[in-house]
């Protein structure tokens, strides 16, 4: 079983929709939670970190559910630049430094 | 600051030749990671320095990897012999502790090909 695991896509929705990840990770004591973008060819970028209570930026919705061991990503009115590979990322107990990546969820926004 | 800066960007070479890709990580910070990215496995911790000094290499595939940080701002990944199946884009990351988050920066990455 994959340490982190994310439906590989592809979702292809309309401009303006609204349009929800999940991931899921295996390692319980796992401690730090993010979600990163990246672009085709280029590298990974931090999209943002994901907190306990949930948290939100702009357009972005994080959630962590710690009992079920499951992340999501909420993006609202999707713009044609949020096309990207969304990657679900862990840091695991005890290597607090170290980015466990999920395989990723390719999103692309139809005009 | 420039970021973490890899070279080449792009790399093609034959089947047992020799491969040294180069990292400067940036200024200050403390880690730096190796990482690999190809379709069928995403993206691999391969190793990870502390200080220049290595500190898990558990993900280095095989004896033909090899990584060495001798200073603090410059970190190679050796590949001798290559093989066609170590085709892959192979990103460095560097990282500093800032309060109770990490700053990671990915370099752009390094596509290699081996034919």
């Amino acid at each position: 079983r994959k340490e982190v695991e994310q439906d590989p896509g592809p979702f292809n929705v309309p401009e303006g929709a609204t349009v929800a990840f999940n991931c899921t990770y295996s390692n319980s004591a796992s401690q730090s939670f993010f979600w990163y973008r990246q672009d085709c060819r280029k590298e990974p970028k931090l999209l943002m970190s994901v907190y306990s209570s949930g948290n939100e930026d702009g357009r972005f919705t994080a959630q962590l559910n710690r009992a079920s061991q499951y992340i999501s990503l909420l993006i609202r009115d999707s713009k044609l630049s949020d096309s990207a590979t969304y990657l679900c990322v862990v840091t695991l107990s005890g290597s607090a430094r170290q980015l466990t990546f999920g395989s990723g969820t390719q999103l692309t926004v139809l005009p | 600051d420039a970021g973490v800066i890899q070279s080449p960007r792009h790399e093609v070479t034959e089947m047992g030749q020799e491969v040294t890709l180069r990292c400067k990580p940036i200024s200050g910070h403390d880690y730096l990671f190796w990482y690999r990215q190809t379709m069928m496995r995403g993206l691999e911790l391969l190793i990870y320095f502390n200080n220049n000094v290595p500190i898990d290499d558990s993900g280095m595939p095989e004896d033909r990897f090899s990584a060495k940080m001798p200073n603090a701002s410059f970190s190679t990944l050796k590949i001798q012999p290559s093989e066609p199946r170590d085709s892959a884009v192979y990103f460095c990351a560097s990282s500093l502790l800032l309060g109770n988050s990490y700053g990671y920066t990915f370099g752009s990455g390094t596509r290699l090909t081996v034919v």
